[in-house]
């Protein structure tokens, strides 16, 4: 069974200072992997895309790394401001036919000043 | 572009009623999809659509219907609403399958009393 897990399930850091995400997943085959930004009483919002042959992308201050002989992703933010508070999901695709994506259950940050 | 729009924002029904949960997307968006959001779970796919006139079932069908009969349009029935089905329901669109970036909608929070 294609299970996505995350961790840790919260954190809560200052602002300013940095914090990485992991995402371990056992999805196969796999296609590419998503980070999102969900804000609280929102949906979801995309901030990177990778596939098998990408290992870092990054997105502004969000940076996404893929080990995918490891099956492991870490989303690392730089220089935290209030406005990442939120939760962050790893969302894994196969390549198959029907219900393709597979949901990690995301790691809620909470920046303080 | 509106993006992808949700009605209501927040729903109260009594146990065995029936209502719909609209979606509407303005980017000519082929796929479109409905999740479900419950505390400590990952989002869960309910029903989706390759297109206009087509629908399937997702990983958790059960008390709800679909139907297509636009690009743009893609309703939420709760045929007899319990409980169980108290949750945060999101749409979902995006250009041709889901293994591209999804534009999610803000959601809409149901309470099953």
């Amino acid at each position: 069974k294609n299970q996505v897990e995350q961790s840790p399930q919260s954190l809560i850091i200052l602002e300013g200072k940095n914090c990485t995400l992991q995402c371990n997943y056992t999805v196969s085959p796999f296609s590419n992997l998503r980070w999102y930004k969900q804000d609280t009483g929102r949906g979801p919002v995309s901030l990177t895309i990778m596939t098998f042959s990408e290992n870092t992308k990054s997105n502004g201050r969000y940076t996404a790394t893929l080990d995918a002989d490891t099956k492991q992703s870490s989303l690392h933010i730089t220089a935290s401001q209030l406005s990442d508070s939120a939760s962050y999901i790893c969302v894994v695709s196969a390549k198959a036919a029907g219900n393709k994506l597979t949901f990690g259950g995301g790691t809620r940050v909470l920046v303080k000043p | 572009n509106a993006g992808v729009t949700q009605t209501p924002k927040f729903q109260v029904l009594k146990t065995g009623q029936s209502m719909t949960l609209q979606c509407a997307q303005d980017m000519n968006h082929e796929y479109m999809s409905w999740y479900r959001q419950d505390p400590g779970m990952g989002l869960r796919l309910i029903h989706y659509s390759v297109g206009a006139g087509i629908t399937d079932q997702g990983e958790v069908p059960n008390g709800y219907n679909v139907s297509r009969s636009t690009t743009e349009d893609f309703p939420l029935r709760l045929l007899s609403a319990a409980p169980s089905q108290t949750s945060v329901y999101f749409c979902a669109s995006s250009f041709l399958d889901e293994s591209e970036t999804q534009y999610f909608g803000p959601g809409t929070r149901l309470l099953v009393l």
